[in-house]
């Protein structure tokens, strides 16, 4: 089992330009998550699926889209990146969300951002 | 939502038990405490989950008093590879994963 894949693992952009950040889970999980992490701070949620077909706004969704594409499929797109979105993006997943007993998250191993 | 509130970081050496308490004093009836820990340019794991008195696994004890308003997480024997950011969280049917905040941990340092 590979877990949570992230791809890509590091990426330098440019103001105004576009990209798509992919997530994929290999665990069968129903929820999925995306979060950033701003240098010395804690980890932010942007958005979540609940389940396949749905998504919801979290912390700091502005800026940010999202597509449950399958099961397995989480992306989160900028559609014109800027210098404050420059983070590292953390993908995860959980069994379920909303039974305690299947709520822990397993987390990707990060996208490193930077917006010039 | 149940806020909690940790220390923003704290020291200690190897060999060390090391306890860091978090708060989270509107916590409902039917909430858990989750920990999660994550090491420099890593995302974060899961460490352990309780809903109260005690719960021991092969990495940490956490204590939780009858009033639930707080929790201790407890490091046996730290060494230099426990170094990292701790994280405490309020889980529940009420405040399900999809709306829990990480909040900005505790930053552990192990000196040798």
């Amino acid at each position: 089992n590979a877990g949570v894949t992230q791809t890509p693992k590091f990426q330098v952009l440019k103001t105004g330009q576009s990209m798509t950040l992919q997530c994929a889970q290999d665990m069968n999980h129903n929820s999925m998550y995306w979060y950033r992490q701003d240098p010395g701070m804690g980890l932010r949620l942007i958005y979540y699926s609940a389940s396949e077909g749905t998504t919801d706004k979290g912390e700091v969704p502005n800026g940010y889209n999202v597509s449950r594409l399958n099961k397995r499929e989480f992306s989160l797109r900028l559609e014109s990146a800027a210098p404050s979105q420059t983070s590292v993006y953390f993908c995860a997943s959980s069994e379920d969300w909303d039974r305690v007993d299947q709520e822990t998250q397993y987390f990707g191993p990060g996208t490193r951002l930077l917006v010039l | 939502l149940a806020k909690t509130t940790q220390p923003i970081s704290m020291d200690s050496y190897e060999g060390q038990e090391v306890n860091i308490t978090c708060s989270h004093n509107n916590i409902a009836t039917n909430d858990y405490i989750t920990w999660y820990q994550q090491f420099p340019s890593q995302g974060p794991r899961f460490i352990i989950q309780g809903y109260k008195t005690k719960v021991t696994n092969e990495v940490a004890s956490l204590f939780i008093p009858a009033d639930r308003k707080s929790s201790t997480l407890s490091l046996p024997r730290v060494s230099l590879s426990d170094t990292a950011v701790y994280y405490c969280l309020v889980v529940g049917v009420d405040t399900n994963a999809g709306k829990s905040t990480f909040g900005d941990g505790t930053t552990l340092t192990v000196k040798p």
